[in-house]
């Protein structure tokens, strides 16, 4: 069962500009994290809110959490030609149906040209 | 530190062939977990393990077995490939949790005729 839906499903953008990814769930939630996935590679894991949390900083990316919208955004700042990747969201709720594993979404297809 | 590594990269079976998935973690993580992921559907958690010893299944099973006797390794097996577990398997482990930050091995791409 799908919790998170990233929006949109693909993004092309230029080198310089800023990249916005939104992410929609079902169900309350403990955190909400970002992860990346280059071509044919492994998740690698960007930044972690937790629900009592309503923004984060990680270097060129700034994350969002509304739990009263079940939304939150990653927006990726002065972007590069190496940002072009898979990015998904994933949601945990320790005491509800999935037992406290993360549930993935889709995934937004980022494309930065140089 | 090695992280999670997993083995084969690539690997394409016969329908009805069994094999098995290695996955390794040197983190000394309790949490481990596989997942598939498929052309637009995302990962799909299959099992996971929340310590030697202890195992559950996620949201699909059928098809496949785990065990884990060592905090270490979380194999993966096939019993009998079908056509519709081709796809890329992903290892991940966790300190404690699922719900806590996941490091991913590099994935098994699984190609079954």
């Amino acid at each position: 069962s799908q919790q998170g839906e990233e929006d949109p499903q693909a993004l092309s953008i230029q080198e310089g500009e800023n990249a916005t990814m939104n992410c929609s769930y079902k169900t309350s939630i403990n955190n909400l994290q970002w992860y990346r996935q280059n071509s044919g590679r492994g998740l690698v894991h960007l930044i972690l809110i937790r629900s009592n949390e309503r923004e984060k900083h990680s270097g060129r990316l700034r994350v969002t959490l509304d739990t009263s919208k079940k939304s939150s955004s990653l927006l990726i700042t002065a972007s590069r030609a190496a940002d072009t990747a898979s990015y998904f969201c994933a949601t945990a709720d320790y005491y509800g149906g999935s037992q406290g594993n993360l549930i993935f979404g889709k995934g937004t297809k980022l494309s930065v040209k140089p | 530190n090695a992280g999670v590594t997993q083995t084969p990269k690539f690997q394409v079976l016969k329908t009805g062939q069994s094999m098995t998935l290695q996955c390794a973690q040197d983190m000394n993580h309790e949490y481990m977990s596989w997942y598939r992921q498929d052309p637009g559907m995302g990962l799909r958690l299959i099992h996971y393990s929340v310590g030697a010893g202890i195992t559950d299944q996620g949201e699909v099973p059928n098809g496949y077995n785990v065990s884990r006797s060592t905090t270490e390794d979380f194999p993966l097996r096939l019993l009998s490939a079908a056509p519709s577990q081709t796809s890329v398997y992903f290892c991940a482990s966790s300190y404690v949790r699922s719900g806590e930050m996941q490091y991913f091995g590099p994935g098994t791409r699984l190609t079954v005729t």
